[in-house]
């Protein structure tokens, strides 16, 4: 079974300084890989995806993410925190699939980011 | 990308009352989805919403507690039905294209307190 894992419920970072969110998940064969910011009282907002190719991803605002393979893990980065970037961080995984059919996303438990000045 | 519009933002209503959340998308899309979320989790899937039939529902949840209408593709309704205060969550509406490798998009959501 599908399944993803956030394993830090809050990280506290300060302005400034390099962030990290993590994310490893579990698939049956490749999966897709995303992320995404939820501020309050709003949806979740897309940040980025891992299809192919680079395992270094580039997202919206200043947001990257690294897919490990071995270590089957997806962690959101950035190199330098904002009080702005305080918010709730969804990581996202969906199976390749070998053949036809939908396969749905499978979110984490989310994350919160707390930046403080 | 899609631009999806979610009504109501939020909403009090009474035990044993229901709810009608309408999800309108700016574009035709494929795939619909209502999600829950409830206070400090993650998003579970409801159900997809099919196109002219019914909804594909996830272990949990039943129709005649969720049902789900999609008259054509830009827009779904979800009613909670005879609420009571453990449905006290967020309802978000979620549209994707058929590709697996396309991300979802979210409407700001809906957040639903039962009293």
């Amino acid at each position: 079974a599908q399944s993803v894992a956030q394993p830090e419920d809050q990280v506290n970072v300060a302005e400034g300084n390099p962030l990290t969110v993590k994310c490893t998940y579990s698939v049956s064969g490749n999966p897709y890989l995303f992320w995404y910011v939820q501020y309050p009282n709003r949806g979740l907002q897309f940040l980025l995806k891992y299809i192919t190719g680079d395992n270094l991803v580039k997202g919206s605002y200043g947001f990257e993410a690294e897919f490990n393979k071995s270590q089957t893990s997806f962690h959101l980065k950035k190199p330098s925190a904002l009080v702005s970037d305080s918010a709730l961080y969804f990581c996202a995984v969906r199976d390749r699939g070998l053949s036809g059919g939908y396969n749905k996303l499978i979110f984490g438990a989310g994350t919160r980011l707390a930046v403080h000045p | 990308s899609a631009v999806i519009s979610q009504k109501p933002s939020r909403d009090i209503c009474q035990r044993g009352t229901s709810l009608t959340i309408q999800c309108q998308v700016d574009s035709q899309v494929t795939m619909m989805f209502w999600y829950r979320q409830q206070p400090g989790q993650s998003l579970t899937l409801i159900a997809t919403a099919n196109q002219g039939s019914e909804a594909t529902y996830e272990s949990g949840f039943v129709i005649d507690k969720f049902p789900i209408s999609r008259p054509n593709l830009t827009f779904s309704t979800l009613t909670v039905s005879n609420m009571s205060p453990e449905d006290s969550s967020i309802y978000l509406c979620s549209v994707e294209a058929l590709s697996r490798n396309t991300e979802a998009f979210f409407g700001q959501g809906t957040r639903l307190t039962v009293v």
